[in-house]
């Protein structure tokens, strides 16, 4: 089925380690996001992309690495995890006018130990 | 940059009454998008409602609407004949009109009482 799909969907691992998590839609959008949600902050924007080849960062993007080398793919790499990683990371893709919604993966539980 | 303010973390509402749930944004910019989503507790992201900045006319789906002030940069929903289904955060979300990125608040926990 088309959709966007996210993984894993939980993830355990430990501080200093490199992670990935995975992005993938199946509409062609133009627009990527990541987003990671924790208690008290709502959803804060970490790095976002316009286009293959095309990224910009967001409100909070130290310590992550984003890549789009294809349209349809979005990884988001903790290069070094650290414990203030720990959250909910969300996925999302839209089409090119602002005004169009957004549609979200569901989401990636990551706890750093 | 783009800021945008729920000053309501939790709210409460009975069960077939009316509850408006606030929002303020600061921007510089006079072509913009905002946005009401909904996440119940299965973390799923729903749009409610969206406004283009250069509509007057308030945005309505339904029960939900919206009270769009542009001078003032608020954006508040309006949920009416509330139901138990409506019990969820709410997130209100900014677009600039020449940017590609969507700035979230901090969101506001809906609690709907039978």
């Amino acid at each position: 089925d088309a959709g966007i799909t996210q993984s894993p969907r939980y993830k355990i691992t430990e501080t200093g380690r490199q992670v990935t998590l995975m992005c993938h839609q199946t509409w062609s959008h133009s627009y990527m996001f990541w987003y990671r949600q924790d208690l008290g902050h709502g959803l804060r924007l970490i790095y976002y992309s316009a286009a293959a080849d095309i990224t910009d960062k967001g409100e909070v993007p130290d310590g992550y690495v984003v890549s789009r080398s294809k349209t349809e793919n979005f990884p988001l790499t903790l290069e070094s995890a650290t414990r203030s990683q720990t959250s909910v990371y969300f996925c999302a893709s839209r089409r090119d006018s602002p005004n169009e919604k957004l549609f979200f993966g569901s989401g990636t539980q990551l706890s750093v130990l | 940059a783009q800021t945008v303010t729920q000053s309501q973390p939790e709210m409460s509402v009975q069960e077939a009454e009316t509850v408006t749930l606030s929002c303020t944004y600061d921007t510089s910019e006079s072509d913009y998008y905002l946005f009401w989503y909904k996440q119940p507790p299965s973390r799923q992201m729903i749009l409610v409602i969206r406004q283009e900045a250069y509509k007057q006319q308030n945005a309505t789906e339904n029960r939900f609407s919206v009270n769009f002030q542009k001078a003032a940069k608020s954006f508040s929903l309006k949920i009416s004949d509330s139901q138990l289904g409506d019990a969820a955060m709410y997130f209100c979300a900014y677009c600039g009109g020449s940017q590609g990125n969507l700035i979230f608040g901090k969101g506001t926990k809906l609690s709907v009482k039978p």
